[in-house]
């Protein structure tokens, strides 16, 4: 158990459809990263947030936006959902941004899209 | 931006035996190179990485090796074991405040009894 938590654990929805993935981090880190996996695109980086302000940027489409809250707590907002969003999400995070700190990886929630 | 290419994609080892993933990227800013493992079902978790300013690392049964000049890395597992089993990502990234991974499209291991 890394101490990254992710709800849901699987999320069934329909084309068209909004969904909300939420994680919370490892108690004392202040940095959460967002990641997509599938069988299409493989692993890749989403966003990143430290203490609530957005950090950076990756292969995030439009669609899809972030927040991290004063509690730490992030969630992945998923609108407009396509048959092609279906995948494993994932959350991470670590102490601070940047490579000097291992991220951890939550569970993932699995999304199917219908 | 940058590309990571990872080969194979598919290992099959037998137990005891050496085996070697190789990555090539593209950005010749990246300076931090991540290794991930990722069982069936479970998260990944990261079991080693390299900066730019050393050409090797090793940590017990795993090393990995980076050749900056061709844009190369590799990780090498030796003595693998059952358990070893699971799929393999290699990744890049410039590193600094803002870890931005590019990763690999994964290599799965398998060792056979």
């Amino acid at each position: 158990d890394s101490g990254v938590t992710q709800t849901p654990k699987h999320l069934i929805t329909a084309t068209g459809q909004r969904v909300t993935l939420r994680c919370s981090p490892r108690s004392g880190d202040l940095s959460v990263y967002w990641y997509q996996q599938s069988l299409d695109q493989g692993l890749q980086f989403l966003i990143q947030y430290y203490n609530g302000e957005e950090r950076a940027k990756g292969n995030i489409l439009e669609r899809f936006s972030a927040q991290q809250f004063p509690d730490l707590h992030s969630e992945l907002n998923l609108s407009s959902l396509e048959l092609g969003d279906s995948a494993l999400y994932f959350c991470a995070s670590s102490v601070v941004p940047g490579d000097l700190y291992e991220q951890y990886f939550g569970p993932g929630t699995r999304l199917t899209v219908t | 931006g940058e590309n990571v290419e990872q080969h194979p994609s598919t290992l099959s080892v037998q137990e005891g035996d050496s085996a070697v993933i190789k990555c090539t990227y593209s950005d010749s800013a990246s300076n931090y190179f991540p290794w991930y493992k990722q069982e069936l079902g479970k998260r990944p978790q990261l079991i080693i990485d390299i900066r730019s300013n050393v050409g090797e690392k090793k940590d017990q049964r795993i090393a990995v090796t980076l050749n900056k000049t061709a844009k190369h890395f590799s990780l090498h597992i030796t003595e693998t074991q059952p358990e070893d089993s699971a799929v393999y990502f290699c990744a890049a990234s410039k590193g600094g405040g803002s870890y931005i991974p590019t990763f690999g499209r994964g290599t799965s291991l398998i060792v056979h009894p």
